[in-house]
């Protein structure tokens, strides 16, 4: 079975500011690991994933997650936040042979201040 | 990518009733899954739907109170039975896509309000 834990559950940031939203995970079986974005009162939206290779992942708006095995780590990180990326963010893992199952993370609210 | 659609986008229920929600997808997927995000919660999900077999229901969800259809590769329907507050939710349902089916994109969800 899989899990995630998001460690912050909100992120007060000033505009052009970095941040760094973290996830950690605990699996048995090799992982597959996501970034969802939830806009208010909107579905989710995919941000990135890592399925395999290199462990700097970049996704969409200029955010890039980097995969630690060590360290069953997959933080979400921008070096420049906008007023619009104040979100919700989910952090989700998927067990290779779990049938595509996510499990995701509690949540991180992000709160871009001008 | 995958478009998804779902309808209704809300809706007010009155108790012990029952609402049934739609999900629509432009491309034939094999797996589609129907999550549930109570307030200020995370996802949650609740069955997984394949074309031609059961539903596979996780842990504390049952068949009687969320039956699933799944009549073909684009579409699924999710029933919330014998609505209560505490099924109050958006429900959201997600498809398998990308070129190694191995990225799940979201429809917008339902959001439901039980009285």
């Amino acid at each position: 079975a899989q899990s995630v834990t998001q460690l912050d559950s909100q992120v007060p940031v000033f505009e052009e500011a970095p941040v760094e939203l973290r996830c950690n995970y605990s699996s048995s079986v090799s992982v597959y690991l996501f970034w969802y974005v939830q806009y208010p009162n909107q579905g989710l939206q995919l941000l990135l994933k890592y399925l395999s290779g290199s462990t700097l992942v970049k996704g969409i708006n200029g955010f890039e997650a980097e995969f630690n095995k060590s360290q069953t780590s997959f933080h979400l990180r921008k070096p420049s936040v906008h007023i619009s990326d104040t979100a919700e963010y989910f952090c989700a893992v998927s067990g290779w042979n779990q049938g595509g199952k996510l499990i995701f993370g509690q949540g991180t609210e992000l709160s871009v201040k001008p | 990518s995958a478009v998804i659609s779902q309808k209704p986008s809300r809706d007010i229920c009155q108790r012990g009733t029952s609402l049934t929600i739609q999900c629509q997808v432009d491309s034939q997927v094999t797996m589609m899954f129907w999550y549930r995000q109570q307030p200020g919660q995370s996802l949650t999900l609740i069955a997984t739907a394949n074309q031609g077999s059961e539903a596979t229901y996780e842990s504390g969800f049952v068949i009687d109170k969320f039956p699933i259809s799944r009549p073909n590769l684009t579409f699924s329907t999710l029933t919330v039975s014998n609505m209560s507050p505490e099924d109050s939710s958006i429900y959201l349902c997600s498809v398998e896509a990308g070129l190694a089916g191995d990225t799940q994109y979201f429809g917008p969800g339902t959001r439901l309000t039980v009285l």
